[in-house]
C-alpha cells in the first residue's frame, strides 16, 4: 500500500496569513493526489484533485502543487472558515490511502 | 443537488454483522459509483471499498474478507455489509461519490460503536 505522510500534524496561524501543508507518498503517485477539508458537523469537502486542479466552487486562495512523491497544499490569506482538519489522499492506485491529517488552528 | 446520506444502527455487538445504507440523490447510480470510507474515533480516514457505475467492486484488502458492497439502483441506495465486527471497527462511516478514485461529494457520516 502507498503510505501517505502528512506534515505538520498541527499548525497554528492567524487570519490573513498563508500556510502550507505537505504530503509525501511512499512511492510515486504521478499527479494523483487530492486534498480535503474536514469540519465538525459538515460533510468533508474536496478542495484539490490531480495534484493541482481546484474543485469547482473552491476559493482560489487554495492551491495545490507537486508530483511524484511530494505535494503541497497552500492556503493564502487565511479566512476564519479555513480552520479545521486537512487530509491528503492518493488516487493513483488501490487501495486509495489518506494521510494522517493536519489540524489548522487559529493562533 | 448531489446528496448522500448514511443510515444504520449506532450500536453493535462484537461478532455481529454491520449493515449500512447510503441513499443518494441528485445523481444516478447507473452512471456513478459510491465508495465507503471510515474514520476510527480520533484517527484518520480509511478507504474501505467502492462500487462503480457498472456494478463492479474494489475493496481494501485490509477488510476484503469481511466486506460486501452492493446496490439497488432503482432505490438509489448502496449497501455496506461487514461481518465479524470487533471494537476496533468503531468509528464514523462515510459514503462518498468517487471520481476516478478521489471523492467529490460526501455524506455527513454515521457513527458506529462496537461494544458488548
Amino acid at each position: 500500500d502507498v503510505q501517505m505522510t502528512q506534515s505538520p500534524y498541527n499548525l497554528a496561524a492567524s487570519p490573513g496569513e498563508s500556510v502550507s501543508i505537505n504530503c509525501k507518498a511512499s512511492k510515486s503517485i504521478s499527479k494523483y493526489l487530492a486534498w480535503y477539508q474536514q469540519k465538525p458537523g459538515k460533510a468533508n469537502k474536496l478542495l484539490i484533485y490531480d495534484g493541482s486542479t481546484l474543485q469547482s466552487g473552491i476559493p482560489s486562495r487554495f492551491s495545490g502543487s507537486g508530483s511524484g512523491t511530494d505535494f503541497t497544499l497552500t492556503i493564502r490569506s487565511l479566512e476564519p472558515e479555513d480552520f479545521g482538519l486537512y487530509y491528503c489522499q492518493q488516487h493513483n492506485e488501490y487501495p486509495f490511502t489518506f494521510g494522517s491529517g493536519t489540524k489548522l488552528e487559529i493562533k | 443537488q448531489v446528496q448522500l446520506e448514511e443510515s444504520g444502527p449506532g450500536l453493535m455487538q462484537p461478532s455481529e454483522t454491520l449493515s449500512l445504507t447510503c441513499t443518494v440523490s441528485g445523481f444516478s447510480l447507473t452512471s456513478n459509483g459510491v465508495g465507503w470510507v471510515r474514520q476510527p474515533l480520533g484517527k484518520g480516514l480509511v478507504w474501505m471499498g467502492t462500487i462503480w457505475a457498472g456494478g463492479s467492486t474494489n475493496y481494501n484488502s485490509a477488510v476484503q474478507s469481511r466486506l460486501s458492497i452492493s446496490r439497488d439502483t432503482s432505490k438509489s441506495q448502496v449497501f455496506l455489509k461487514m461481518n465479524s465486527l470487533q471494537p476496533e471497527d468503531t468509528g464514523t462511516y462515510y459514503c462518498a461519490r468517487p471520481r476516478r478514485g478521489y471523492f467529490d461529494y460526501w455524506g455527513q457520516g454515521v457513527m458506529v460503536t462496537v461494544s458488548s
